[in-house]
C-alpha cells in the first residue's frame, strides 16, 4: 500500500529558529494536509494543499505541494516554544482506497533545545 | 462553536469484556471518520460515514470490531470482545470537505 516517509523523526528547535521538515512517498497523492498533535489530544490541521505547486501559508507556517505531487514540505519560520508537538503530513491518492482514507505519515516531533 | 466531541476519555477494561466509544460530529459535517493511533502503527483509519452511511470500512481489523452513526449528530465504535492488543487511543474526527477532518481528542482504551 501507499506510505508516506516523513522526516526528521525527531528535531530540537531553538526559540526564533526556522524549521523544515518533509514528506515524500513513491505514489502520487492528489491532496496534502499537515496536522499538529499535543500531547493527549488529537490532530488539528494546520495546512490542506490540493494542487501541484500550491504554497500556502498559516501564519508562521508555509506548505508546498511538490510539483512532482510525490512530496510535501512545511516550513516554520520564527518558532517559539508553543510550536513543539508532533507534526503530521497525510496524503490522499485515487490509487486504491477510497476518497476519505488519507494515508498519514508516522510524525515529526519538535522538541525545545535543553 | 463546539468541536468533536467524544466520551469516554479513558477507559480501562479487562480482556473479553465489550467496549463502546461514543462521537459527536462537529454540526453540519456530513462526514464522520473513526481512528486508531498507535506507537507501532501510527494513525489508521478504520472507517468512514458519509451522510450517516458507511462509506470505507476496509480498516475494520476484525469482525470484533463495529461501527454505526444511527443519525448526523451520534457514532459509537464497538469493540466485543476487547483484546489486550485493542489497547490505543481511538479519535474521531468529522469534516465538511472530506480531506479536511478535524479531530475530537481521543478515547485511550487500555484492555488488560
Amino acid at each position: 500500500g501507499q506510505q508516506l516517509n516523513q522526516s526528521p523523526q525527531s528535531m530540537f528547535i531553538q526559540e526564533g529558529e526556522d524549521v523544515s521538515m518533509n514528506c515524500t512517498s513513491s505514489s502520487i497523492f492528489n491532496t496534502w494536509l499537515w496536522y499538529k498533535q499535543d500531547p493527549g489530544e488529537g490532530p488539528v490541521l494546520l495546512i490542506a494543499l490540493y494542487k501541484a505547486g500550491e504554497l500556502t501559508s498559516n501564519g508562521r507556517l508555509t506548505a508546498q505541494f511538490g510539483i512532482t505531487r510525490k512530496d510535501s514540505f512545511l516550513n516554520i519560520s520564527a518558532s517559539i516554544p508553543s510550536d513543539v508537538g508532533i507534526y503530521f503530513c497525510a496524503g490522499q491518492t485515487n490509487y486504491g482506497g477510497s476518497q476519505g482514507n488519507l494515508i498519514f505519515g508516522k510524525g515529526t516531533k519538535l522538541s525545545v533545545k535543553p | 462553536d463546539a468541536g468533536v466531541i467524544q466520551s469516554p476519555r479513558h477507559e480501562v477494561t479487562e480482556m473479553g469484556q465489550e467496549v463502546t466509544l461514543r462521537c459527536k460530529p462537529i454540526s453540519g459535517h456530513d462526514y464522520l471518520f473513526w481512528y486508531r493511533q498507535t506507537m507501532m502503527r501510527g494513525l489508521e483509519l478504520l472507517i468512514y460515514f458519509n451522510n450517516n452511511v458507511p462509506i470505507d470500512d476496509s480498516g475494520m481489523p476484525e469482525d470484533r470490531f463495529s461501527a454505526k452513526m444511527p443519525n448526523a449528530s451520534f457514532s459509537t465504535l464497538k469493540i466485543q470482545p476487547s483484546e489486550p492488543r485493542d489497547s490505543a487511543v481511538y479519535f474521531c474526527a468529522s469534516s465538511w470537505v472530506v480531506y479536511e477532518q478535524y479531530f475530537g481528542p481521543g478515547t485511550r482504551l487500555t484492555v488488560t
